[in-house]
């Protein structure tokens, strides 16, 4: 079965702190992966993306890395801003017939100060 | 990526009644995906809405509980009907050229009493 487990399930931190989430999935066949943000009350906003060969993209303080052996993501919060509070969400796209988005069920970040 | 508006942005309703959600894209998209996040819980998929066809329901919706409209390339409705709490969730309408890359709206959040 295709699915997408995240942890930890909430975290929080003080502002000017780094963190990382952890992503691990059993999707296949694979065709790349997302994070995506999402502010309380809004759409999901898509962070990165990564295919099979890439194991690490930055934008901006957030960086995330794919090892396609281990089936595992992380993404690497730098220098927390009271803005990165959000729900942090992974996502993997079944290529092949499937060609579905799993959504795994995220990560509630809260940045105090 | 594309600009998305949902209408309304939240709306409570008394059980049994039907809400209609709008989505508009201010480009012409090729898909047009609904989404529901139910409280605490991930994006689940529920249909693909298809221009000039019937919408593709996922397992576990049908069109007589959620119909769609897709009249053209812009824009596109859902019809949450004969509402019960359970159906309390946010409403999401997303856009993409393909499965693989979706852009999400704001969302509407609905609450059933």
């Amino acid at each position: 079965k295709n699915q997408v487990e995240q942890s930890p399930q909430s975290l929080i931190i003080l502002e000017g702190k780094n963190c990382t989430l952890q992503c691990n999935y059993t999707v296949s066949p694979f065709s790349n992966l997302r994070w995506y943000k999402q502010d309380t009350g809004r759409g999901p906003v898509s962070l990165t993306i990564m295919t099979f060969s890439e194991n690490t993209k930055s934008n901006g303080r957030y960086t995330a890395t794919l090892d396609a052996d281990t089936k595992q993501s992380s993404l690497h919060i730098t220098a927390s801003q009271l803005s990165d509070s959000a729900s942090y969400i992974c996502v993997v796209s079944a290529g092949g017939a499937t060609n579905k988005l799993i959504f795994g069920t995220g990560t509630l970040l809260a940045v105090q100060p | 990526s594309a600009v998305i508006s949902q209408k309304p942005s939240r709306d409570i309703c008394q059980r049994g009644t039907s809400l209609t959600i709008q989505c508009q894209v201010d480009s012409q998209v090729t898909m047009m995906f609904w989404y529901r996040q139910q409280p605490g819980q991930s994006l689940t998929l529920i249909a693909t809405a298809n221009q000039g066809s019937e919408a593709t329901y996922e397992s576990g919706f049908v069109i007589d509980k959620f119909p769609i409209s897709r009249p053209n390339l812009t824009f596109s409705t859902l019809t949450v009907s004969n509402m019960s709490p359970e159906d309390s969730s946010i409403y999401l309408c997303s856009v993409g050229r393909d499965y693989y890359e979706q852009y999400f709206g704001p969302g509407t959040r609905l609450t059933v009493t």
